[in-house]
């Protein structure tokens, strides 16, 4: 059962190049969200999704784009890569809400620097 | 606006003693609250949470005690013990139909054998 699966683990853009961070769950969650951490800093939560053809702006969404054409992928989109979006991004995916525990289950998270 | 706080960075706390993580937060229609425990280069991984129509939840050594005129929640960890130093991350879930979770910034444990 691999739970919430990211790729890549590692990448290294160039000022101005776009690239994809790939999410992807196997537990039919409805929602699904996107953090980033920086060095000594909390989980910023960028965007996230309710469910397919859903999607809604957290706290730091600019620069970033997401979207959700299934149940299993909440890919994120970087159009324009600057410097200070080098961090660490983590997905995560929620049952619907009113499960027990109101947990959130994590992917391993990329690591992305821009330089 | 931060609306979850931790306002402790790190904590030690010797082997077999209470460790006592706080958090503060800012929204009283949050409806859920978490912990986290984070160990470098994995993802968060869930330890325990409490609803906020209660004040206390119990886990084996993990207990959160939620204070809702306070703002304020607590994990107590007893006994702790070496594998428990980490980063814990304090949570909450927006309640009346909102789906975002917000962290607080981390508390780095340690504790020392």
């Amino acid at each position: 059962n691999a739970g919430v699966t990211q790729t890549p683990k590692f990448r290294i853009l160039k000022i101005g190049q776009s690239m994809t961070l790939q999410c992807t769950q196997d537990m039919n969650h409805n929602y699904m969200y996107w953090y980033r951490q920086d060095p000594g800093m909390g989980l910023k939560l960028i965007y996230y999704s309710v469910g397919a053809g859903i999607t809604d702006k957290g706290e730091v969404p600019n620069g970033y784009n997401v979207s959700r054409s299934t149940t299993e992928d909440f890919p994120l989109r970087l159009e324009l890569a600057a410097p200070s979006q080098t961090s660490v991004y983590f997905c995560a995916t929620s049952p619907r809400q009113g499960a027990n525990t109101g947990e959130l289950f994590f992917g391993e998270g990329s690591r992305l620097t821009v330089l | 606006d931060q609306q979850v706080k931790q306002n402790s960075p790190s904590l030690s706390v010797q082997e077999g003693r209470i460790s006592i993580l706080n958090c503060d937060y800012t929204n009283s229609m949050f409806d859920y609250f978490l912990w986290y425990k984070k160990y470098p280069a994995e993802g968060p991984t869930f330890l325990i949470s409490i609803s906020s129509i209660k004040d206390k939840n119990e886990d084996g050594r993990f207990t959160v005690f939620l204070n809702k005129s306070a703002k304020h929640l607590s994990l107590h960890i007893v006994p702790s013990q070496p594998g428990d130093s980490a980063v814990y991350f304090c949570a909450a879930r927006g309640g009346s139909g909102t789906y975002k979770y917000i962290f607080g910034t981390g508390t780095r444990l340690k504790v020392l054998a």
